[in-house]
């Protein structure tokens, strides 16, 4: 089975804090990404990754980075967190390549608190 | 752009009862459609996928769906809901965009099985 795990579960931070989020997939999946989901808004994509070290912008990037060093490894930074960041971060992976038939497997999701 | 419209945000059935969940989609062609469930505290989960052939597609957990291509539908079915199957069900459409997959999610629909 695949697993995708995020460091946290559960994050409270104050504005201004840099925070990480960590994201880990063990099914060797080329592409990662990373959501925000808020209550009406369904999941909003942040950024992903299709390769090592290579990252594109999703369709909310502001406020956010992303790194990816290692190829089962993909962490979102919140430069400086602010209060409208707070919400619950959700990492998925998916094989990569040009096959367009991939399932995303999501993890558990972090819920983080900006105050 | 791809889009994708739950028109219910929440609907209540009995246990046993049948269960459908809309979901209207908007793409230029043939579009790659997903349902997932989100149990409470957890990741998304894929419950079936579309990308051609026959048109009504099972998925896992006795769920199915039907592609209607003239209605731009993607509805969710199940003949008779269990008290397990209480959870958000969020539809999807993917489409190929430069290397990768770009999945835009509907803003999902919470369901409540009474007893």
């Amino acid at each position: 089975d695949v697993k995708v795990t995020q460091s946290s579960r559960y994050l409270v931070k104050r504005t201004g804090e840099k925070v990480f989020l960590e994201c880990v997939q063990d099914m060797d999946h080329e592409n990662m990404f990373w959501y925000r989901q808020d209550p009406g808004l369904g999941l909003r994509l942040i950024y992903f990754s299709y390769d090592v070290k290579m990252k594109e912008k999703g369709d909310i990037p502001e406020g956010y980075s992303v790194s990816r060093e290692k190829k089962e490894r993909f962490s979102l930074i919140l430069e400086s967190a602010s209060t409208n960041q707070t919400s619950m971060y959700l990492c998925a992976s998916t094989t990569g390549g040009l096959a367009h038939q991939e399932t995303q497997y999501f993890g558990p999701g972090t819920r983080l608190l900006v105050l | 752009a791809q889009s994708v419209t739950q028109p219910d945000i929440h609907i209540t059935v009995s246990e046993g009862a049948s269960l459908e969940l809309r979901c209207n989609y908007s793409y230029g062609a043939t579009p790659y459609l997903f349902w997932y469930v989100q149990s409470p505290g957890q990741g998304l989960q894929l419950l079936l996928k579309y990308f051609s052939g026959d048109t009504l597609v099972q998925g896992i957990k006795g769920f199915e769906a039907e592609f209607k291509r003239s209605q731009s539908s993607f509805n969710l079915r199940k003949p008779s809901v269990h008290w397990s199957d209480a959870a958000e069900y969020f539809c999807a459409v993917g489409s190929p965009s430069g290397g990768y997959q770009k999945v835009t999610f509907g803003t999902g629909t919470k369901l409540q099985v009474i007893p």
